[in-house]
């Protein structure tokens, strides 16, 4: 079966300080790969998607950027954080023809002070 | 530019008492539409997939219709343990590509009260 490991699950940074989130999937091969930001009472907001290895969409500008290594693993990074980068980070993938859509990780809460 | 709204944007039931959460979009090249169940600092966690109009579907206490513009998630006598937040997402054709991505709404926070 498939499985989805994000971590780690909480995380303080101070501001200007890099960042760096991974997100791995076992069990499949050649998944889509989705970071997701939800802040506090929002909805899902998408960042960045990978349909393959190197191959990486940004959906809104922002101060962070996403890279994929290898077929099952996702990072997001960024250099200096923000006040505003604060939220909780989930990844997610995917494969086409599913119909279960996404398969979440358990995220990762992050609080830049 | 792709919309989704949930309505309400929270919901309080007593135990046992029926009702229907709301979603509604506005979407090109819709390719289905997902409703998923978050609980507090947990990932969602997938329930339903619809594709087409008049489709339903039925999970325990749970069930989802879909019109060609609103899906509706049906909560029959619920329970304490069925309060979350609620999530739908259309998914949508991204780019001009075959690939599709989900579009999420802001959700439904559904509390049951005993």
């Amino acid at each position: 079966s498939q499985t989805i490991h994000q971590w780690p699950a909480t995380l303080v940074q101070p501001v200007g300080s890099p960042l760096s989130l991974e997100c791995t999937v076992e069990g499949t091969s050649n998944p889509n790969l989705y970071w997701y930001r939800q802040a506090a009472g929002r909805g899902l907001q998408l960042l960045f998607y990978s349909v393959g290895i190197g191959q990486i969409s940004s959906e809104v500008p922002q101060n962070l950027s996403a890279s994929r290594p290898q077929d099952r693993q996702f990072i997001l990074s960024s250099k200096k954080l923000l006040l505003s980068d604060s939220g909780f980070y989930l990844c997610a993938w995917s494969r086409e023809g599913t119909q279960r859509g996404y398969t979440f990780g358990s995220g990762t809460r992050l609080t830049v002070v | 530019e792709d919309q989704v709204t949930q309505s309400p944007e929270a919901l309080r039931l007593q135990e046992g008492e029926s009702s229907s959460l709301n979603c509604s979009y506005t979407v090109s090249g819709l390719r289905g539409l997902f409703w998923y169940r978050q609980d507090p600092g947990k990932g969602p966690e997938f329930l339903f997939t619809l594709y087409s109009a008049g489709e339903e579907k039925e999970k325990e206490r749970l069930k989802a219709t879909l019109t060609k513009k609103e899906s509706f998630l049906h909560i029959t006598a619920p329970k304490p343990e069925d309060s979350a937040t609620y999530l739908c997402a259309p998914r949508v054709n991204a780019g001009g590509t075959s690939y599709g991505k989900l579009t999420f709404g802001q959700g439904t926070i559904l509390t049951v009260h005993p």
